[in-house]
């Protein structure tokens, strides 16, 4: 069974910074494309960003509202995603949710539970 | 950056109704267009995704009451039937650069 599961939310003031992790099991972790995609309160869908999958896993999109300030890592030996947030607004409060991509896409199949990330003084 | 804009915001639809949400991009995505399903206080999910062959793939165990349709920049989904269970809110994303999602249907039944 695929699982995705987060953690590492919680309240951060304006300007700090968060990291947070998606522990992925239940498939072959390097064969996909993994994503950010967050949620604000009352809110759509907005895509973060995301990593390519085996071989051109030094793929890395991002948002442009979060370009330069956000940075997705993955390490295949821990099955793990990772969000680092630096530099962070209140605009950036939201649920993040860490999903797959069928293969080598962005159509995502599988999605974590999330996880709620504050920024609030 | 393709812009998805998605019609119409909200719905009010009957058991039994014919429920049409359209998305249109900016540009040209050749069929990489996604539908997903998602409940209050829940993680979407994945209904269906078309594909460069043309094809709308509804992913397995999706009611066959849901399709998709469209080609250029105009994609649909349709629920041919609408049933209880189907409230929620309805998203579609395009896959074909980096992806961008539509802002949302509200589908509430009668």
């Amino acid at each position: 069974e695929v699982q995705l599961v987060e953690s590492g939310g919680g309240l951060v003031q304006p300007g700090g910074s968060l990291r947070l992790s998606c522990a992925a099991s239940g498939f072959i972790f390097s064969d996909h494309f993994m994503g950010w995609v967050r949620q604000a309160p009352g809110k759509g869908l907005e895509w973060v960003g995301h990593s390519g999958n085996k071989g051109i896993s030094y793929i890395k999109e991002y948002v442009a509202s979060v370009r330069g300030r956000f940075t997705i890592s993955r390490d295949h030996s821990e099955n793990s995603l990772y969000l680092q947030m630096n530099s962070l607004k209140s605009e950036d409060t939201a649920v993040y949710y860490c999903t797959r991509g069928l293969g080598g896409t962005s159509v995502y199949d599988s999605w974590g539970q999330g996880t709620l990330v504050t920024v609030s003084s | 950056d393709i812009q998805m804009t998605q019609s119409p915001s909200s719905l009010s639809a009957s058991v039994g109704d014919r429920v049409t949400i359209t998305c249109r991009a900016s540009q040209g995505i050749y069929n990489a267009v996604v539908w997903y399903q998602q409940k209050p206080g829940k993680a979407p999910n994945l209904l269906l995704h078309g594909a460069l062959s043309g094809a709308f793939n509804l992913e397995s165990g999706v009611p066959s009451r849901f399709s998709g349709s469209g080609s250029g920049t105009d994609y649909t989904l349709t629920i041919s039937s609408l049933q209880p269970e189907d409230y929620g809110t309805y998203y579609c994303q395009h896959y074909y650069s980096a992806p961008g999602f539509g802002q949302g249907t509200k589908v509430e039944i009668k």
